[in-house]
């Protein structure tokens, strides 16, 4: 079984402030790893993803995250935020075993971040 | 390419009534999953369906149900329904197979609000 805990449920930010989203999962397999966004009235939206080789990974919108194995952590950080950040932002986790059901992910209960001017 | 479709957006049902909700995947996908989103549950996986067969489900009453038709849209279904069912419904489309990650792709969601 797997879970998936986002140690904050909300974060509030100034613009142009650097922010940090944190997610640990506990998994007995080996796990991909996703966050996803998801503005109001929406669905969700791949940021981005870890399935292998460089534990950082990027995002096309300046967000990144390090999948940090030894202490099970996936953080999303970005540098400098926009109002156009805000959002709902979910951390999820996959099991990578051959034949696996890829359909099955397993959420955080989100972060909803908020952008002030 | 389209996206992942849903239909409706919104409906309103009165308790022990039924409802039917439908998803087109996108054009190729053939991998179709369901979950609930819920302000208290959070996201919660329901059932996943590839070439019209269930491969996975949750952990939710037999009141939830699904299927696949050979066009890889997807139904579901949730029978006598309670008050606590109230929620967005959200499909997902994949397109699973070797050397691909199977990323999941979201529709917008069905908004239900049970009366």
């Amino acid at each position: 079984a797997q879970s998936v805990t986002q140690l904050d449920s909300q974060v509030p930010v100034f613009e142009e402030a650097p922010v940090e989203l944190r997610c640990n999962y506990s998994s007995s397999v080996s796990v991909y790893l996703f966050w996803y966004v998801q503005y109001p009235n929406q669905g969700l939206q791949l940021l981005l993803k870890y399935l292998s080789g460089s534990t950082l990974v990027e995002s096309i919108n300046g967000f990144e995250a390090e999948f940090n194995k030894s202490q099970t952590s996936f953080h999303l950080r970005k540098p400098s935020v926009h109002i156009s950040d805000t959002a709902e932002y979910f951390c999820a986790v996959r099991d990578n075993a051959g034949g696996t059901s890829y359909g099955k992910l397993t959420f955080g209960q989100g972060t909803i971040l908020t952008v002030h001017p | 390419k389209a996206g992942v479709t849903q239909t409706p957006r919104y409906l309103i049902k009165t308790r022990g009534q039924q409802v039917t909700l439908s998803c087109s995947p996108i054009s190729g996908h053939r991998s179709v999953s369901w979950y609930q989103q819920t302000p208290g549950q959070g996201l919660q996986f329901l059932f996943e369906y590839f070439s019209e067969t269930q491969r996975n489900k949750g952990n939710f009453p037999g009141r939830f149900s699904g299927r696949q038709f050979s066009n890889s849209r997807s139904e579901m279904n949730v029978s006598t329904l309670e008050l606590g069912d109230s929620a967005l419904y959200l499909c997902a489309s994949s397109f699973p197979g070797t050397g691909t990650t199977g990323e999941l792709f979201f529709g917008e969601g069905s908004r239900l609000t049970v009366l």
